[in-house]
């Protein structure tokens, strides 16, 4: 499995577009790249997933360079319901099913 | 949109006795998981369940831990002998199939559990 690194943490405010980068330098040729996000005290909630170039869904973006090293997730015009922790997870349909979480990003929103 | 449901929210018991979670994961999925989160630490896998069977474990998920789906709705998480460091939040998830970062995994709301 690819170890990611994201920033710790990231502060935004309401109506700002928000992007999160991750980094995935060794990500293998069948890894596909999952950003989820946690709310506290909640489960974690699939937010959008991409293999390569950018994947668009009603809730945010992935940006996949070529070199597939980095992702960036992008979330529009975020509001304060947007505060969570964000997850981004690399790996590939071989793994026996379990999600390997890092610490994620913990974006907060302020007014 | 169906969900994942788990009972109950919030558990306190003491060192020594024995818990169970359960959870009622989405109806046409066929892989179960249990996930925990230590209060302020990441969330990290136990077990995967499928076909009646673990697929894969965790080390975390020792000899006190169990898991059964006991009928056709229920998959639970059972823990023999609870310690102190037992006390996290308990994730259950499940997918449609085991290709898991390609599947979507859907997670319960958690059950909090306390250890005194």
């Amino acid at each position: 499995l690819a170890k990611t690194t994201q920033p710790i943490s990231m502060d935004s405010y309401e109506g700002q577009e928000v992007n999160i980068t991750c980094s995935h330098n060794n990500i293998a040729t069948n890894d596909y790249i999952t950003w989820y996000q946690q709310f506290p005290s909640q489960g974690p909630r699939f937010i959008i997933q991409g293999y390569k170039t950018k994947v668009t869904n009603e809730v945010a973006s992935l940006f996949i360079p070529a070199d597939r090293k980095s992702s960036t997730l992008s979330l529009p015009r975020v509001s304060l319901s947007d505060t969570a922790v964000y997850y981004c997870l690399v790996g590939d349909e071989g793994s026996q099913g379990n999600l390997i979480f890092g610490k994620g990003t913990k974006l907060s929103v302020k007014p | 949109e169906p969900e994942v449901t788990q009972t109950p929210s919030h558990q306190v018991t003491q060192m020594g006795q024995e818990v169970i979670l359960r959870c009622v994961p989405i109806s046409n999925h066929l892989y179960f998981y249990w996930y925990r989160q230590i209060l302020g630490q990441k969330v990290e896998f136990l077990v995967s369940f499928y076909n009646n069977e673990i697929s894969e474990k965790s080390e975390i998920f020792d000899d006190q831990f169990s898991v059964e789906r006991p009928d056709g709705s229920n998959f639970t998480l059972k823990i023999r002998s609870t310690k102190l460091e037992d006390s996290a939040m308990y994730f259950c998830a499940s997918s449609r199939r085991l290709a898991e970062y390609q599947e979507t995994q859907y997670f319960g709301p958690g059950t909090r559990l306390l250890v005194l």
